[in-house]
């Protein structure tokens, strides 16, 4: 089990600028979530899907903001353009079901300039 | 609704003491509860889980957690603090109206000292 994986770990980029983050959730779970972690707002849900379709996306933060999950296997989060408030730690994290803790990426540690 | 109050953003022991880390939820039905550890620079790792099986839940690295639906309560305990158990410390709650979601709660940053 190789755990849930997210990339880059690090993005530096210009405001203005296209980011995207990728993650591959563990095999066999069919639940993915994107959270945001900032020292201010803490641990926040953006966007959840389940069996590849998005379920809840009231946390996205505005329209510069999407997700998508093409297959089982693999979502992104893009930011278009982004902003400096953007900077933060983004994580993914799977699940089976309800019952079921939620596994982490390692995140990625967004920094817009 | 769902929600997860921790008390104390920051809580401060020494080594060897007892760890308490406070947690209040509110679920409008049967809730299950979870807490996580976070070490710096890594994603959230569970410690334990209660799904309403025994109210006393033991996790692993000798943490423990009693959930009091009386006082809508899931502390989480350990006896003797060790060095390595500084981190950040989540408590999460869901349930069967929430599908697959967790709500947070702030987060408690343990510091152990020497």
């Amino acid at each position: 089990d190789a755990g849930v994986i997210q990339s880059p770990r690090h993005e530096v980029t210009e405001m203005g600028q296209e980011v995207t983050l990728r993650c591959k959730p563990i095999s066999g779970h069919n639940s993915l979530f994107w959270y945001r972690q900032t020292m201010m707002r803490g641990l926040e849900l953006l966007i959840y899907f389940n069996n590849n379709v998005p379920i809840d996306d009231s946390g996205m933060p505005e329209d510069r903001f999407s997700a998508k999950m093409p297959n089982a296997s693999f979502s992104t989060l893009k930011i278009q353009p982004s902003e400096p408030r953007d900077s933060a730690v983004y994580f993914c994290a799977s699940s089976t079901d309800r019952h079921s803790p939620l596994h982490f990426g390692n995140g990625t540690r967004l920094t817009v300039t | 609704a769902q929600s997860v109050t921790q008390l104390g953003s920051h809580v401060s022991v020494s080594e060897g003491a007892l760890v308490l880390l406070r947690c209040n939820y509110s679920s409008s039905v049967p809730p299950y509860l979870f807490w996580y550890v976070q070490y710096p620079n890594q994603g959230l790792q569970l410690l334990l889980k209660y799904t309403s099986a025994a109210t006393l839940v033991k996790g692993i690295n000798g943490f423990e957690a009693e959930f009091k639906k009386s006082e809508t309560s899931f502390h989480l305990t350990k006896p003797s603090a060790h060095m390595s158990d500084a981190a950040e410390y989540f408590c999460a709650v869901g349930n069967n109206n929430a599908g697959n979601m967790l709500t947070f709660g702030g987060g408690t940053r343990l510091m152990v000292k020497p």
